[in-house]
């Protein structure tokens, strides 16, 4: 089945830095890429779209200039949180999709906490 | 606009017993897919089951049933006999045009031994 992996599976960074986080398909091209951002005991709640090649879409209320995301192949995609502060703290999570296809590939999530 | 609601926060049986979990969707798309997830501690989602909006079969694996009627607009999904394991958070989605995924509340289940 397509796999979806991230890096790092978690990471603790201090309050002013920024952080990568990477999203892989491992065995397929992934035309699009979601990234999703959860915290505690909510849902997941959709942060950004990426098309290979394509500046990222934004849901409302999330700050592109904070949440850098780059898909620069058909199989990664990555978010930087810039000037990180306690409030980013938090579970992300990316998706892959194939074109035409509805179905999408969760990857196992990444949990960043701001000290 | 797409929306997804699922009205049980938390759900708490005790094992053996079955439990359903209510997933009421809104959406203006005639092709569209709804899942079920389930999310443990872990955080990892796991994928259960996908059904579109064309096929309102009900579905059977193991435990685990699935009822879809798009009169009602609902998806809901059943654990027959269920066991402390199935403890975990279970989130119904919704995917239309534009290929986004959005997700209900999700519903905590507490399975007691």
């Amino acid at each position: 089945g397509a796999v979806v992996s991230q890096h790092p599976s978690w990471v603790i960074c201090k309050s002013g830095t920024s952080v990568k986080i990477e999203c892989r398909s491992l065995d397929f091209q992934a035309t699009t890429m979601f990234w999703y951002r959860q915290f505690p005991k909510q849902s997941l709640m959709l942060m950004a779209t990426s098309n290979e090649g394509s500046k990222a879409t934004y849901e409302q209320g999330v700050e592109k200039d904070k949440f850098l995301i780059n898909h620069a192949s058909l199989t990664l995609s990555t978010l930087t949180v810039t000037s990180a502060h306690p409030e980013d703290s938090s579970f992300y999570i990316c998706s892959a999709r194939v074109a035409s296809a509805y179905e999408q590939y969760f990857g196992p999530g990444t949990r960043l906490t701001v000290t | 606009a797409q929306k997804v609601t699922q009205a049980q926060t938390e759900i708490s049986v005790v094992e053996k017993e079955d439990v359903t979990l209510d997933c009421v969707y809104e959406t203006r798309d005639t092709t569209y897919y709804l899942f079920w997830y389930k999310q443990p501690p872990s955080g990892e989602l796991v994928f259960l089951i996908r059904r579109n909006s064309f096929d309102e079969q009900n579905e059977i694996s193991g435990r685990y049933s699935w009822n879809f009627q798009k009169s009602t607009s609902s998806f809901n999904f059943t654990i027959t006999a269920s066991q402390v394991v199935d403890s975990a958070v279970y989130f119904c989605a919704l995917s239309g045009s534009g290929f986004k995924t959005i997700f209900g509340a999700g519903t905590r289940l507490f399975v007691k031994a």
